[in-house]
């Protein structure tokens, strides 16, 4: 089968920086995304990795090893605005896309 | 704003309506998605277009039945919906080949009674 495994809730400080994992079992490999969804609203592009290795955009960053079936986004200088569902998704090939649950990600004052 | 519309925000509909969802897309792209997403799961793809061409019908009742009249239109047909068919549908689309940056509409809150 496949299979995407990112944790549900994550609590962290504003300031601060958060790591959030996902793991994948998927019969191909395109692609990995991640996306940013507030309450209520689109899912919107944060990042795509394809190759090993680390890709950075600002204050986000993303991590593929792929022989690990492992990714991780990383975000710093957390700010309140960061509080929302972040999802990981895999192309495991054309027009085909494999969603996590997402991670609900709280930042505190 | 993502560039992709859907219409209406919210619908309530009982189990014997019929009722369409719309998504209009502003970015010259040419596949267009349909997903479910459910409280606790993760999103479901439901049907995928590529250049009006049905590619992908990933096992969906028949009483949901899309219809893609032209690239930047894509609608999702509903009749005889159960109550576990309440979630939000979101509508997508992306470039053309697939396994691309997808971008998603703010979706349709859909409530069965």
């Amino acid at each position: 089968g496949q299979n995407i495994d990112q944790p549900t809730e994550m609590t962290a400080t504003e300031g601060a920086i958060v790591q959030i994992n996902c793991t994948y079992q998927t019969s191909g490999f395109n692609g990995l995304f991640w996306y940013q969804q507030h309450a209520g609203e689109a899912p919107t592009f944060l990042s795509y990795n394809v190759l090993d290795g680390l890709e950075e955009k600002g204050r986000f960053s993303s991590f593929l090893s792929r022989s690990k079936g492992y990714s991780y986004l990383l975000l710093k200088e957390l700010q309140m605005k960061d509080s929302a569902s972040y999802l990981c998704a895999v192309t495991p090939g054309t027009y085909k896309y494999i969603f996590g649950t997402g991670t609900r990600l709280k930042v505190l004052a | 704003e993502t560039g992709v519309t859907q219409t209406p925000r919210h619908l309530v509909m009982g189990m014997t309506n019929k009722k369409s969802l719309k998504c209009e897309q502003h970015l010259g792209h040419n596949a267009m998605y349909w997903y479910k997403q459910s409280a606790k799961k993760p999103l479901e793809l439901m049907f995928v277009y590529n250049f009006k061409e049905q590619t992908e019908n990933n096992s969906v009742p028949s009483r949901f039945s899309p219809e893609c009249p032209n690239s930047s239109h894509l609608f999702l047909h509903l009749h005889t919906l159960q109550p576990e068919d309440s979630a939000l549908y979101l509508c997508a689309s992306s470039q053309d080949r697939g396994g691309e940056t997808q971008y998603f509409g703010p979706g349709t809150r859909l409530l069965v009674l």
